[in-house]
């Protein structure tokens, strides 16, 4: 158990809705990001947080956004859902050992 | 874009045996870290690197670090069964502090016949 938690672990959804991914990272970390893991794609980093504001940005789509609100928790949110979306989403956090991950979020997009 | 690239892509063993992977980098970097993600599953960290450090153990594990090369290689001593997953290497840039994104690389997956 790395400390990470993520909710919810399965997500089955349609094309063109909403869903919001919900992060809290390991007790005293202040970082956290989100990776998306897919078959085509691989491990790609998508957006970090320090301490609520947002520190660094992958290849995260427009139609994708986050937060990372006063108790350090994140939510990653990703609307107008579109099939190619459907993988599993990692959230991690860092301390002086590394970086730590969540057990992810997979969803499917329908 | 992958930063590591890893080496074999596939590994089987049998049981018993040493288990080496490699992988290489294309800039420089601050520490390298292996994970290991059994089969649809979430990442488990299994060691860091940093830059100025060149070889770490922790239990059956040894991870080496070549700068020069950039290059690392992890090592699994007495590969047993439950070692079968697929292994990362992902880095950290060295143009960045210690806790910055990571790069992954595409993963080595790893077979260990009983």
């Amino acid at each position: 158990d790395s400390g990470v938690t993520q909710t919810p672990k399965h997500l089955i959804t349609a094309t063109g809705q909403r869903v919001t991914l919900r992060c809290s990272p390991r007790s005293g970390d202040l970082s956290v990001y989100w990776y998306q893991q897919s078959l085509d794609q691989g491990l790609q980093f998508l957006i970090q947080y320090y301490n609520g504001e947002e520190r660094a940005k992958g290849n995260i789509l427009e139609r994708f956004s986050a937060q990372q609100f006063p108790d350090l928790h994140s939510e990653l949110n990703l609307s107008s859902l579109e099939l190619g979306d459907s993988a599993l989403y990692f959230c991690a956090s860092s301390g002086n050992f590394g970086q730590f991950f969540g057990p992810g979020t997979r969803l499917t997009v329908l | 874009s992958q930063q590591g690239e890893e080496d074999p892509q596939a590994l089987s063993i049998q049981e018993g045996e040493n288990a080496t992977m490699n992988c290489s980098y294309k800039t420089s970097i601050n520490n390298l870290q292996w994970y290991r993600q059994n089969s649809g599953r979430g990442l488990v960290h299994l060691i860091l690197i940093r830059s100025n450090e060149r070889e770490k153990h922790s239990g059956r594990l040894r991870v080496t670090l070549d700068t020069s090369k950039k290059s690392s290689s992890l090592l699994i001593t007495a590969s047993r069964a439950a070692d079968t997953a697929s292994y990362f290497c992902a880095t950290v840039p060295g143009t960045t502090g210690a806790n910055s994104k990571l790069t992954f690389g595409k993963g080595i997956t790893l077979s260990v016949r009983p």
